[in-house]
């Protein structure tokens, strides 16, 4: 079991560009949820996805952020156009049911340049 | 005012020491989950609790629901125990959201 896997690990864009951060749950996880960390600041949650469907968006920023969760694949964080604030630790977890226990990826760490 | 507060922030211990970290929350939760951060940045589960009390190894957990207050306790610590441990509920208006404290970033000194 390999556990969440969140690829890749360190992503540097240039401002402007798209950001496309990934997420594959545990096997047999169909809740994904995604956080952000900014430097020298605590978690914040961003949102909540099951497979083909957001449940829960309301911490996330309503322009330049999307996410999806797709019957097959990933789950993918996107940002467009990023800008030096979108430099943070993204992390994602997931468990079986909304209520079930959860389990961390290693994070991405996104630095735009 | 942050839905979570921990304290203290910072701690430091000799090896062997009993440690005690304190998680208050303001909204309704469903769950209370305490996370374990490394320096290299990994985010580690260690429980997830809705009532009572769990214990893992040296680590033991208690919740109080109608104190709205959690308390994380490491016996016999261990310079390895050294990271950042995090508290976060899920509850809030949606009972979809997670808040998560600042973390209390603990030092085990051999």
């Amino acid at each position: 079991n390999a556990g969440v896997m969140q690829n890749p690990r360190h992503l540097v864009r240039r401002r402007g560009q798209e950001a496309r951060l990934r997420c594959s749950p545990m096997k047999g996880h169909s809740h994904v949820y995604w956080y952000r960390q900014l430097p020298e600041e605590g978690l914040k949650f961003m949102v909540y996805l099951q497979k083909e469907n957001i449940i829960d968006e309301s911490g996330m920023p309503k322009e330049r952020f999307s996410a999806e969760f797709p019957k097959e694949g990933p789950s993918i964080l996107r940002i467009q156009q990023v800008v030096r604030g979108d430099s943070a630790a993204y992390f994602c977890a997931s468990s079986p049911q909304d209520s079930g226990g959860y389990t961390f990826g290693s994070g991405t760490r996104l630095t735009v340049v | 005012k942050n839905e979570v507060e921990q304290s203290p922030q910072n701690l430091t211990a000799q090896e062997g020491e009993f440690i005690t970290i304190n998680c208050s929350y303001s909204v309704g939760i469903s769950a209370l989950h305490w996370l374990q951060q490394h320096p290299g940045g990994g985010i580690v589960s260690l429980f997830m609790l809705s009532s009572g009390k769990k214990k893992h190894g040296r680590l033991i957990a208690t919740i109080n629901i109608q104190e709205k207050h959690s308390s994380l306790h490491i016996t016999a610590s261990h310079p390895r125990d050294s990271a950042v441990y995090i508290c976060a509920v899920k509850g809030g208006n949606t009972g979809n959201q997670f808040y998560f404290g600042t973390g209390t970033s603990l030092t085990v000194i051999p």
